[in-house]
Parts: C-alpha cells; sequence; structure tokens
C-alpha cells in the first residue's frame, strides 16, 4: 500500500529556532510536495521535487527551504521560525494520477 | 495560471440522503486531472475519486460520483446515501498534465451529516 510517512507529527519550537521537517515515501513516485494547510486558505503549495536533487518553487515559499537527498526522502527547513509560520504541514508523493498524502505534522511557532 | 474554486464553505445534510459539492477550476492546459480529497477529523487527507480530462463518462466510486461539465469548467462531487461518518472537509483540487505540476485546491467544503 502507498505510504508517506512524516516526522515528527508534531513539532513545537520558539521564534528563530531552527526546525526540520521530514518526510519519505515508498510509493517509487518521482514527484513530492510540501504544503501547509491553514484556516481559510486550504492547502497551499510550499515546495515540489521531481527526484533527487531537484528543488521547484511552490506558491508560498518564502521563509523555507526544501532538500530533496533521494527519490524517498523531502525535507522541509525553517532556519529562523516566525510565528506565522505555525501551521499543519503535509508532505506529499504522486506520479502522474496518484497523489498520497502523509498524516501531517503540526508545527507551532511560539 | 491555475486555480480552483469551491464556493460553498458549508453543507448541512440528513443521514441517507444525497449531497452535491460545487467545483469549477482554470487553466490553460488541455490535459489535466480533477480530484476530491476527504479531510477526516484527525486531520488524514484521503484520496476519494479522480477524473482525467479527456474522458467523458463521470467517475464513479461507491458511493462517491463525479458530476464533469468541461465547457464550464465545473467538477462536482456527488455522496449518495449519506452517512454519520461522511462528515467531513471536502477538498477539489487539479492537476494539470504536463511535467508532473503540483496539486492546486480549493479552500474546501465543510459537510456534517446528522441522524
Amino acid at each position: 500500500e502507498a505510504a508517506v510517512t512524516q516526522s515528527p507529527r508534531n513539532k513545537v519550537t520558539v521564534t528563530g529556532g531552527n526546525v526540520t521537517l521530514s518526510c519519505r515515501q515508498t510509493n517509487s513516485h518521482n514527484y513530492m510536495y510540501w504544503y501547509r494547510q491553514d484556516t481559510g486558505h486550504g492547502l497551499r503549495l510550499i515546495h515540489y521535487s521531481y527526484g533527487a536533487g531537484n528543488l521547484q518553487i511552490g506558491d508560498v515559499p518564502d521563509g523555507y527551504k526544501a532538500t530533496r537527498t533521494t527519490q524517498e526522502d523531502f525535507f522541509l527547513l525553517l532556519e529562523l521560525a516566525s510565528p506565522s509560520q505555525t501551521s499543519l504541514y503535509f508532505c506529499a508523493s504522486s506520479d502522474m494520477r496518484e497523489v498520497f498524502f502523509g498524516k501531517g505534522t503540526r508545527l507551532t511557532v511560539v | 495560471a491555475q486555480k480552483v474554486t469551491q464556493t460553498q464553505t458549508s453543507i448541512s445534510v440528513m443521514e441517507k440522503t444525497t449531497v452535491t459539492m460545487d467545483c469549477v477550476y482554470e487553466t490553460q492546459d488541455s490535459s489535466y486531472f480533477l480530484f476530491w480529497y476527504k479531510q477526516t477529523a484527525s486531520g488524514e487527507i484521503v484520496f476519494l475519486i479522480r477524473q482525467d480530462s479527456y474522458k467523458k463518462e463521470n467517475a464513479t466510486v461507491g458511493h462517491y460520483s463525479l458530476n464533469f461539465q468541461k465547457p464550464k469548467s465545473s467538477i462536482g462531487l456527488i455522496i449518495t446515501a449519506t452517512q454519520i461518518e461522511d462528515s467531513a472537509v471536502y477538498f477539489c483540487a487539479m492537476r494539470e498534465g504536463q511535467g508532473g505540476r503540483a496539486l492546486i485546491f480549493g479552500t474546501g467544503t465543510t459537510v456534517s451529516v446528522s441522524p
């Protein structure tokens, strides 16, 4: 069965702190994505990748970096976290027709 | 630029009835995929059903079906014989067919099913 695993599931950090969100997929999909979900906005695309070493900018990239180290692993980095980045983050993987989501990471920046 | 719009913020229905949700989209591509997802109370996002733009037949999976009106750029979701557990937030999403573009989501419709 298709699987996308996110870690951690919950994270609290302080303003200015560094945070790394991890995502691993075992679907052999080329494409991986990071989204954030906020009330009233639905899911908004932060960054995405076509494969190891590739990175594409999404719709709300400011304050975020991402790195795709292998086909399986995609990381989202917040180097100077701010309260505006408090959100629910989802990772997804896909081929051309199927898109599967992880269970989400709830990040709180205090 | 692509865009997905869900204008219904919330819908309340009685159990065992039919609920219909609207979604319109904008795209310049001739090939695209349309999806509906359900977000449960736990936050999990679950794939429900997909419509490929080149297919004329409306997709159906279980008690979910689509009303695809390509000239109107519309893809409605129909849930028949609703159950309490169908209470959730439903998202419409679109993906253009060229080169693995990302899913673009609407803002969601909250469905509440009452006994």
